[in-house]
């Protein structure tokens, strides 16, 4: 059965670091890998996607994640934070309709 | 992409009620679906709404607790029926046009029962 395991359910990352957001699936076949991010009191909005090709995806906002089969992991990241950034980050597997959603990885900024 | 919109985007109901939620999108998409976000966890699908026939179940959630309507290929409702307080949570609705690609989310139904 495929799933979506973030390990981290709450990460405090200071303006202007870097931040990495883990994600690990277990998918049977080769999977459809997506990251949303969803603010207060909004609906979850796609960040990137990877489906083939280039294991380096580049997405909206600054954010890349790449792609390691070896190690069933999709992990988000960014160079620098923004006060915006503070969000809920979701990683989701789907292929065919069926798209699973992971716990969520709460991130904060501080000033 | 597609912008989905949903009504009513909060409501507070009394228990042993029921509440009808839209989902409009502003252009035609192949796949609808819900999803219930309850406090601080993920998203779980309740159903894909399938147009002119029957939705398709989850397991766990059933048609008479959560009755939904496809009419066309930009809309569709879901009625969350005989309320109980276990029933508060996020309501998302979302739509694709491809199987294998992503889904666009509406902003969320934020329902609490009392």
């Amino acid at each position: 059965a495929q799933s979506v395991t973030q390990p981290d359910i709450h990460i405090t990352v200071s303006e202007g670091a870097s931040l990495e957001l883990r994600c690990n699936y277990s998918y049977g076949a080769t999977p459809y890998l997506f990251w949303y991010v969803q603010s207060p009191g909004q609906g979850l909005q796609l960040l990137l996607k990877y489906f083939s090709g280039d294991t380096l995806v580049q997405g909206i906002k600054g954010f890349e994640a790449e792609f390691k089969r070896s190690q069933s992991s999709f992990n988000l990241r960014k160079p620098s934070v923004h006060w915006s950034d503070a969000a809920e980050y979701f990683c989701a597997v789907g292929r065919n309709n069926d798209m699973r959603f992971g716990a969520g990885t709460r991130l904060t900024v501080k000033p | 992409s597609a912008v989905i919109s949903q009504k009513p985007s909060r409501d507070i109901c009394q228990r042993g009620t029921s509440l009808t939620i839209q989902c409009q999108v502003d252009s035609q998409v192949t796949m609808m679906f819900w999803y219930r976000q309850q406090p601080g966890q993920s998203l779980t699908l309740i159903a894909t709404a399938n147009q002119g026939s029957e939705a398709t179940y989850e397991s766990g959630f059933v048609i008479d607790k959560f009755p939904i309507s496809r009419p066309n290929l930009t809309f569709s409702t879901l009625t969350v029926s005989n309320m109980s307080p276990e029933d508060s949570s996020i309501y998302l609705c979302s739509g694709g046009r491809d199987p294998d690609n992503e889904q666009f989310f509406g902003p969320g139904t934020r329902l609490t029962v009392l």
